[in-house]
């Protein structure tokens, strides 16, 4: 099944700072989604973008999507101490069960006050 | 406070044990899921209900069965487990599982530790 891997592995940044994260896939996609976890709680649905979007916004959270280069990047802006979780990326194929989400090993974001 | 509310929040059992994981939601949501992750992991998928009937069986061993009494509850009856299977134990849901792909709703999960 479509799996989904993150770049950076881990990033540690300063409050107000933006921070970017990267996904990247292999196979065409029906949409993508990221996750949040803060650490012991579960995961917690952050954005979902469709294969025919580019770019979508929720508050502080940015999503592009380039099929092209077949890659997603997530960008935090003005990041709080509160952003600091592991964040997971999850595409799932046209041919994936619109159950099965597999998700990436993730990138563990710090954020420094 | 998450809308899927897993009990009990920590589990510790040996491995002649009987117990069980609840999980609940009250969304109206048709699809339910279990996942198993480790330290430093991402989640596993285990199981797909839709619409309370299993769909999916990701080749778990039958030491982990899932039960859906009905649309709100999901269980995971657990029995002679072994220690390799002490992990966080995460329920989600979802509207559904065809046509549009919905977010997955998830609980904070069972802490299981199996001595």
């Amino acid at each position: 099944s479509q799996q989904g891997e993150e770049d950076p592995q881990a990033l540690s940044i300063q409050e107000g700072e933006n921070a970017t994260m990267n996904c990247s896939y292999k196979t065409s996609i029906n949409n993508l989604q990221w996750y949040r976890q803060n650490s012991g709680r579960g995961l917690v649905h952050l954005i979902l973008i469709r294969s025919n979007e580019r770019e979508k916004h929720s508050g502080r959270l940015r999503v592009t999507l380039d099929t092209s280069k077949k890659s997603s990047s997530l960008l935090i802006t003005a990041s709080r101490a509160a952003d600091t979780a592991s964040y997971f990326c999850a595409p799932q194929g046209r041919e994936t069960s619109g159950s099965r989400l597999t998700f990436g090993e993730g990138t563990q974001l710090t954020v420094n006050p | 406070d998450t809308e899927v509310t897993q009990t009990p929040k920590h589990l510790v059992m040996g491995m002649t044990n009987k117990k069980s994981l609840k999980c609940e939601q009250h969304m109206g949501h048709r699809a339910m899921y279990w996942y198993k992750q480790k330290a430093k992991k991402p989640p596993e998928l285990m199981f797909v209900y839709s619409y309370e009937k299993l769909s999916i069986n990701e080749s778990v061993p039958s030491r982990f069965s899932p039960e859906c009494p009905n649309s709100s509850l999901l269980n995971l009856h657990l029995h002679a487990l072994q220690p390799e299977d002490s992990a966080l134990y995460l329920c989600a849901s979802s509207k559904g599982v065809r046509g549009v792909r919905w977010p997955q709703h998830f609980g904070d999960g069972t802490r299981l530790s199996i001595l």
